[in-house]
């Protein structure tokens, strides 16, 4: 049973770069969620995507970006990057509904020169 | 004020030490609660949900006041092995029926032999 798979692990991109960030759920898994961890912060939630769809969003501006695919797999995208976007990215998968816990990826380490 | 606010430590507690850690939340409609573990450069865990009556699990023991908006997490008999941080987390996506999890800053435990 393969839990949630995040590619790549490491990445290092340049100011004004465009980033995307990959994500497959666990199985059994519909919905997937986001999130930013900087160093010494706890997870900040960046949006969560159902069917296809962005369901709910956190205070990030527009330069981040998603997507879902019918397999439920998704896409993190950030354009213009700023060095604040150093961070870690967690994806996180789980079924639809309110008390189920999220099962996290290993997340990407993004750094931004 | 903060959505989910916890102390960052570090506590610092000797082996087979009892330890105990608080967290506040703003929404008082929230309905589900987390505590997750957080090791170094790793991914969050859950470590156990948080239910109305409380909940235990071999050392762990899990609480939620409501009246206070506070839940807390007491750790018993404390091994070296739960040197972590623990991130304390409320499910705040009440009204679309969707999750949305929102983290505190995690409290950092260091338990010495």
């Amino acid at each position: 049973d393969a839990g949630v798979t995040q590619s790549p692990t490491h990445l290092i991109k340049t100011r004004g770069q465009q980033v995307t960030l990959r994500c497959s759920p666990k199985s059994g898994h519909d919905t997937v969620s986001w999130y930013q961890q900087a160093l010494g912060q706890g997870p900040q939630f960046i949006f969560q995507y159902y069917e296809e769809e962005e369901r709910q969003r956190g205070n990030f501006p527009d330069r981040f970006s998603g997507h879902q695919f019918p397999n439920y797999s998704s896409e993190l995208n950030v354009n213009a990057l700023l060095l604040g976007d150093s961070a870690l990215y967690l994806c996180a998968s789980s079924r639809g509904g309110i008390a189920t816990p999220l099962h996290f990826g290993n997340g990407t380490r993004l750094t931004v020169t | 004020r903060k959505e989910v606010e916890q102390d960052p430590g570090p506590f610092n507690v000797p082996e087979g030490a009892t330890v105990a850690f608080n967290c506040t939340y703003s929404n008082s409609a929230s309905q589900s609660f987390f505590w997750y573990r957080q090791d170094c450069r790793k991914e969050p865990k859950l470590l156990m949900s948080v239910y109305s009556s409380g909940n235990e699990d071999g050392r762990f023991t899990a609480q939620l006041n409501r009246a206070s908006q506070y839940i807390s997490l007491l750790i018993r008999d404390s091994k070296l092995s739960d040197s972590a941080t623990y991130l304390c987390v409320v499910n705040m996506g009440l009204d679309t029926g969707f999750q949305k999890l929102v983290f505190g800053t995690g409290t950092r435990l260091l338990v010495s032999p």
